[in-house]
């Protein structure tokens, strides 16, 4: 079965400056889907930026950018220039590949806050 | 915006009644799934459909039954409720908005407490 950590529950950044969020997953498939979703306050779940494993080139989303390690099953999520509107929770989630409506499994969640 | 409501968004009820949460879409999107959300445990799969009347269970199905009649609805019910189903739940369906095919997009989720 396949399993995702997120090793850190906080972080905390400055205004401006970048941040990592770490994810790690567990799979024996060789296909699959890397997603980051962000939940302020608001509860409401956003998508942020998805990785397909068959693509070396890492995604990027404006200031958000992924450092995909497929062999090491790794997978980052860094946020450049960090806003005040970036805190929130951000959750890291694997899908197979080979199931169209496979289902989401999600890490733990990350925290984030940004000071000023 | 996918275009997904849910209701109630917030609802509190006692032990031992029934509850039904309810999803609607508006673009008749094949693939529709209820998660819960727990402090500690990120968002689990509940139960989820790929069409209708066709549904499937996922790792915390007990205690959890849905529905789902016309593509646009997807019912989830609490049989009979407890205090360990107390949480927060979000209906999501699977699109391809923006590029991105077969990506899950959440409704606003559902605050439930189960006294």
């Amino acid at each position: 079965a396949q399993t995702v950590t997120q090793s850190q529950p906080e972080m905390s950044v400055q205004e401006a400056e970048t941040v990592t969020l770490s994810c790690t997953y567990d799979t024996s498939e060789s296909d699959y889907y890397l997603f980051w979703y962000k939940q302020p306050p608001s509860r409401q779940m956003i998508l942020v930026i998805r990785q397909e494993a068959y693509k070396q080139q890492n995604a990027t989303e404006n200031r958000f950018s992924v450092n995909f390690q497929k062999a090491a099953k790794s997978f980052s999520l860094k946020i450049s220039d960090s806003q005040l509107g970036d805190a929130a929770m951000y959750f890291c989630a694997y899908r197979t590949f080979y199931n169209q409506g496979g289902k989401l499994i999600f890490g733990q969640g990350t925290e984030l806050s940004v000071k000023p | 915006d996918a275009g997904i409501t849910q209701s109630p968004r917030h609802k509190v009820t006692e032990t031992g009644t029934p509850v039904t949460l309810r999803c609607h879409q508006t673009e008749n999107h094949r693939y529709m799934y209820w998660y819960r959300q727990d402090p500690g445990h990120g968002l689990r799969l509940i139960h989820y459909s790929y069409g209708v009347k066709d549904t499937d269970k996922g790792e915390v199905s007990d205690g959890y039954s849905v529905s789902r009649s016309k593509t646009e609805d997807f019912l989830l019910t609490l049989e009979s409720a407890t205090s360990s189903q107390t949480s927060v739940y979000f209906c999501a369906i699977s699109a391809s908005l923006a590029g991105l095919t077969d990506t899950q997009y959440f409704g606003p989720g559902t605050r439930l407490t189960v006294l």
